[in-house]
């Protein structure tokens, strides 16, 4: 597709539930960036991968978070246990360029996490 | 540490009028500078960007933004305003020498009326 794709759209998980949410990125782009969108608040950066390294996992809130892009293009962030905290819009985007370039990053429509 | 502010939580202007949504951001050496827009139950999309050059940018739309180094601002503009310019503005920022995201701010939510 010519954009970034998410799925699911929606996810409903009971607590303590593992959940796997998967991005794909836009043909050829090197830069994939996994964001987590609270309501009412701007996304807040979670992970950084060039290709297939990840090279910034300096958001990911807890150990439960872990996010994997194994062959440099389809990635999936996956939560463990989940808590009712977790509840938010995970949005990925990816650009052209790597992380020192200005390329801009371009983003999917989000999964929206609920944990009842 | 980078970060940005937007002091508005929303900004309302009649159509036809020109806008003002505000920026200003924090980062140690020269900036990337971004923003975006978000419609309702969309992702984000890209609007415009400075890099370097020109402090005038244009983009999408319409909507241009001045970089003012001197300031620390980034504020997004347009001449005459449409309401379907009306959605979720974020301003977001990057510091080139090495930090990999993007750090937002909290947004403006820009209402336009007939």
């Amino acid at each position: 597709g010519a954009g970034v794709s998410q799925s699911p759209r929606y996810k409903v998980a009971k607590r303590g539930q593992d959940v796997a949410l998967r991005c794909d990125p836009i043909s050829g782009h090197v830069s994939l960036f996994w964001y987590q969108q609270a309501l009412g608040q701007g996304p807040e950066f979670l992970t950084y991968f060039q290709n297939e390294a990840q090279l910034d996992k300096s958001g990911l809130p807890s150990d439960r978070f872990f996010a994997e892009r194994p062959e440099g293009s389809v990635s999936t962030l996956k939560i463990q246990r989940t808590q009712q905290e977790d509840s938010a819009v995970y949005l990925c985007a990816s650009s052209l360029g790597n992380r020192l370039t200005g390329t801009e990053a371009f983003f999917g429509q989000g999964t929206r996490l609920t944990v009842v | 540490a980078q970060s940005v502010a937007q002091p508005e939580d929303q900004v309302n202007v009649a159509e036809g009028n020109p806008l003002t949504v505000k920026c200003t951001y924090s980062v140690s050496g020269n900036p990337y500078l971004f923003w975006y827009v978000q419609y309702p139950n969309r992702g984000l999309q890209f609007l415009l960007k400075y890099i370097t050059g020109d402090n005038l940018v244009k983009g999408s739309y319409g909507f241009e933004a001045e970089f003012n180094k001197s300031q620390t601002s980034f504020h997004l503009k347009k001449p005459s305003a449409l309401v379907s310019d009306s959605a979720l503005y974020f301003c977001a920022v990057r510091d080139p020498r090495g930090a990999s995201k993007l750090t937002f701010g909290t947004g403006t939510r820009l209402q336009v009326t007939l």
